[in-house]
């Protein structure tokens, strides 16, 4: 079974542009999970999606929004980069939400560099 | 106070010993505790999961956690080369809530042939 997928593995961009990274979760998985990585603030979730809706959110400004398509592929859009938006993007994939027990399978994420 | 702290290390052990990492957590709520290894350009993969106190193995490694300290541990017996990684902890609540799993920053681990 193929794992999550995240495209693309790298990206270079300026602040004040916006970005869009994609994720497609494992076969069957409906839900998924945006993570910020960064050496500073290790691991923070982002927001989960589950059937095309938002389930949580995790404490970022607006500019840091996503979207879930039918097929449970996700999408994160970030507006107006900004420097400190530099860090590893990591996406996580489940069968289902809000249940504690289910295990997340993580990409191998999306390195952002905003200059 | 953070939630979750880990120490950053780095750690670096020679072949075949045995390795302890460790988080402190503040959050009494907490009851899912989880460990997580990460290669380097990897994402996070799930090592060892336990549910509220007591002990876990898993052929090598055993995973600790002491809910009235609020302190978990993971052990890694007869460690390898292939064990350098980093190690992170995570742990969530009941439900989950609007944070899924919250992690510690991460050990860094260097098992020297």
């Amino acid at each position: 079974k193929a794992g999550v997928t995240q495209t693309p593995r790298y990206l270079i961009k300026t602040r004040g542009q916006q970005v869009t990274l994609s994720c497609s979760p494992i076969s069957g998985h409906r839900s998924v999970s945006w993570y910020q990585q960064t050496p500073g603030q290790g691991l923070q979730f982002l927001f989960e999606y589950f059937s095309e809706t938002q389930r949580n959110k995790g404490n970022f400004p607006g500019r840091f929004s996503g979207r879930q398509f039918s097929n449970s592929r996700s999408e994160m859009n970030v507006s107006t980069l900004e420097l400190g938006d530099s860090a590893l993007y990591l996406c996580a994939s489940s069968h289902s939400w809000g249940t504690s027990t289910d295990t997340q399978y993580f990409g191998p994420g999306t390195r952002l560099t905003v200059l | 106070q953070k939630e979750v702290e880990q120490d950053p290390g780095p750690l670096s052990v020679p072949e075949g010993a045995i390795v302890s990492l460790n988080c402190t957590y503040s959050n009494s709520a907490f009851q899912y505790f989880m460990w997580y290894r990460q290669y380097s350009r990897k994402g996070p993969e799930l090592l060892m999961y336990t549910y509220s106190s007591g002990n876990k193995e898993d052929g090598r490694f055993t995973a600790q956690v002491d809910k009235s300290s609020k302190y978990i541990s993971l052990f890694i017996r007869d460690s390898q080369p292939s064990d350098s990684a980093t190690y992170l902890c995570a742990m969530s609540r009941v439900g989950g809530g609007s944070e899924k799993l919250v992690f510690g920053k991460g050990t860094k681990l260097t098992v020297n042939p």
